[in-house]
Formats: C-alpha cells, sequence, structure tokens
C-alpha cells in the first residue's frame, strides 16, 4: 500500500517567489496535517485539514494557506518567500479527523518537500 | 500548549534496553502522551502512545508516573536501525496539533 506521498520532494526558490507543495494521503486517509521543519529542530504545525474544512492552524503568518480536494489530497502555498522559510515541509495523515477519545491520534507522514530559498 | 523535555542526546550499546525519559510538568487531564521517531532524512514515525495506564506494543513499551508528569520510553533490544532522534509529544483530546519539542537524538553503538 502507498503511503503518504508529496511532490516535489526538492525545490530551490528565490525570495519573493510562491510556492505550492502538495500532498496525497493513505488511501482512505480524510485528514491531512502540514509541518515545517527547520534544521536542527523539531516539525512545528501549520495546518490540519479534515473533509476540506479547516480543523487546526498554527502560530503562522497569512503567507502560508492550505486547502485539501474532494480527493482528500492537500497543497499547501506559501507566498513572498522569505529565506527563514527554508526547511522540510512534512505532511501527515489520518483516517480520523475529529481526534475524539477511541481514536490513536496516529499520524503517517510523508518523506517531505525540502524547500531551499536563496 | 503544555511541554515536554527530554534530554538533546543519549547513547545506548546494541542489543541492551533504552529508557528514554521525558519530563511533561504541565500535561492537563486529557492529554495523551505521543511518541515519534524520525530516522534520518526521513518524517516521523509513530511509535507508541498512552494516557495514564503502562502501555506495550511490538516496537515498545511506554511507561507512565502516577502522576503523569513524566513518562518513559523503553526500546526493549536496541538495534542500529533504532539510531533516530525521538520526540516526545502531548496531544490535547480533540486537536491533531501536536507540539514538538527538539527531542533526543538516540546513537547506538555496535
Amino acid at each position: 500500500d502507498a503511503g503518504v506521498t508529496q511532490s516535489p520532494t526538492h525545490l530551490i526558490k528565490t525570495r519573493g517567489q510562491h510556492v505550492t507543495l502538495r500532498c496525497s494521503p493513505i488511501s482512505g486517509h480524510k485528514s491531512v496535517s502540514w509541518y515545517q521543519q527547520v534544521l536542527g529542530q523539531g516539525p512545528q504545525f501549520i495546518f490540519q485539514y479534515y473533509e476540506k474544512e479547516e480543523r487546526g492552524r498554527g502560530n503562522f503568518p497569512d503567507r502560508f494557506s492550505a486547502r485539501q480536494f474532494p480527493n482528500y489530497s492537500s497543497e499547501l502555498n506559501v507566498n513572498a518567500l522569505l529565506l527563514g522559510d527554508s526547511a522540510l515541509y512534512l505532511c501527515a495523515s489520518s483516517p480520523w479527523g475529529l481526534a475524539g477519545l477511541g481514536d490513536t491520534g496516529e499520524l503517517f507522514f510523508g518523506e517531505g518537500s525540502r524547500l531551499t530559498v536563496l | 500548549d503544555a511541554k515536554t523535555t527530554q534530554p538533546n542526546s543519549m547513547e545506548s550499546n546494541e542489543e541492551e534496553p533504552v529508557h528514554l525519559p521525558c519530563n511533561h510538568s504541565t500535561i492537563s487531564g486529557t492529554d495523551y502522551i505521543h511518541w515519534y521517531r524520525q530516522l534520518p532524512s526521513q518524517g516521523p514515525e509513530y511509535v507508541i502512545h498512552g494516557l495514564t495506564s503502562n502501555v506495550n506494543n511490538r516496537m515498545a513499551s511506554l511507561a507512565i508516573a502516577e502522576d503523569r508528569k513524566s513518562s518513559t520510553l523503553i526500546l526493549h533490544r536496541a538495534t542500529l536501525r533504532d539510531a533516530a532522534v525521538y520526540y516526545c509529544i502531548l496531544r490535547h483530546t480533540g486537536t491533531y496539533k501536536y507540539i514538538f519539542g527538539t527531542g533526543t537524538r538516540l546513537k547506538v553503538l555496535a
């Protein structure tokens, strides 16, 4: 079974440009979350989507946006790129969306998209 | 958001047990304790989670203190493939917002 797939795996942009990162969740998973991991640090939560609705947002500026499509795949968009946006962007999927009692809350991560901003 | 504190790094010999500690003194009653690990050049991987009772699975055991202010991830026999950064995370019931710290980098010596 295919795991979470992300594209592109690596990309280089210059300051001020825009980037779109894509994520395909595991088949049957309806929830997608996005994380940013700067070198040497743990991942930081950006967004969570479930059934095409935003369910959570981290402390990131409005330059960061995301959406989820009817097939549950997702895009993360970052506008007006800054040098500090250079990071590994991780997508994670889960079969559950409401994370209520009874579900494990387990996330399945992809291998990430490494963005370098010059 | 509740925070966790872990040692920056630990070493273990191959085939020996490893105890990875985590302090979470501000944990609330509805916070789950999750452990993930991240191997080099990969995304994080689920290891185990618990709420109040100790938990075992095929990968590891999780020992939770009675007051829930600390927990320990136990790898029963470390292998070279267990070398990774291990993250202890608190997840509030009803959210998928995981707050990762900097984790513990585990080095396994052959």
